[in-house]
């Protein structure tokens, strides 16, 4: 979805390195969220924020941080990568309570492939 | 702890024929059901959705089954077609306590139909 864009989109660091993801949705929605996608265990939740003063732990928050700069921006980061961080990272946005359409859908962006050797 | 199992993780299926994935959840909260698309290199996309209140819901060629009782929702794809080729993930969430508004996703199914 072009409402919501991921920088960059692919990336390749090594072991011990601090990386930044970005993400930014001209959706207006309140809600973003950080995935990371690995085969045979589906989307897993890193963070998500229900605005900007709101930032909460997914399942999988360990290695990782995040920045609600902005209701439209979100990014996450790896303080120190490491190789089982290599991943498909999704950002997705969705409406805050109150918005419209409903709360429930998930907009995501198109992905970050990163590789941590 | 996955609270959505998913399966199968692949499946290959003749064009024209009928693709069946099939979800499990443990979490008696959910009440949200989805079911997510991803083609290569896109994020994924809402494809269909359900709430427990009915049994059914039918979009086109795609069907959501659910049956509270067993804890379980299936997507039926009829007439699956080449370009229904993708990954497809269920989805659940609940509507209050610390879960509102966080999806939690099955492993995912690698549907390919062959022409």
């Amino acid at each position: 979805d072009a409402d919501v864009t991921q920088t960059p989109r692919n990336r390749i660091t090594k072991t011990g390195k601090r990386i930044m993801l970005e993400c930014s949705q001209t959706k207006g929605h309140d809600r973003m969220y950080w995935y990371r996608q690995d085969p045979g265990l589906g989307l897993r939740l890193i963070y998500y924020s229900f605005d900007v003063k709101d930032i909460n732990k997914g399942e999988i928050s360990d290695g990782y941080s995040v920045s609600r700069q902005a209701q439209a921006k979100f990014s996450l980061s790896l303080e120190s990568a490491i190789p089982n961080q290599t991943a498909l990272y999704f950002c997705a946005t969705s409406p805050g309570q109150g918005q419209s359409p409903s709360t429930d859908t998930q907009y995501f962006g198109p992905g970050t492939r990163l590789t941590v050797l | 702890q996955q609270q959505v199992k998913q399966s199968p993780q692949s499946l290959i299926v003749q064009k024209g024929g009928i693709s069946i994935i099939n979800c499990a959840y443990e979490n008696t909260a959910f009440d949200y059901f989805p079911w997510y698309q991803q083609f290569p290199g896109k994020g994924p996309a809402l494809l269909i959705a359900i709430r427990p209140d009915v049994s059914e819901k039918k979009e086109g060629r795609f069907t959501i089954s659910f049956n509270k009782s067993a804890k379980q929702f299936s997507l039926h794809i009829m007439d699956s077609q080449p370009g229904d080729s993708a990954t497809y993930f269920c989805a659940a969430s609940a509507a209050g306590g610390t879960s509102y508004g966080k999806l939690t996703f099955g492993q995912g199914t690698i549907l390919t139909v062959h022409p």
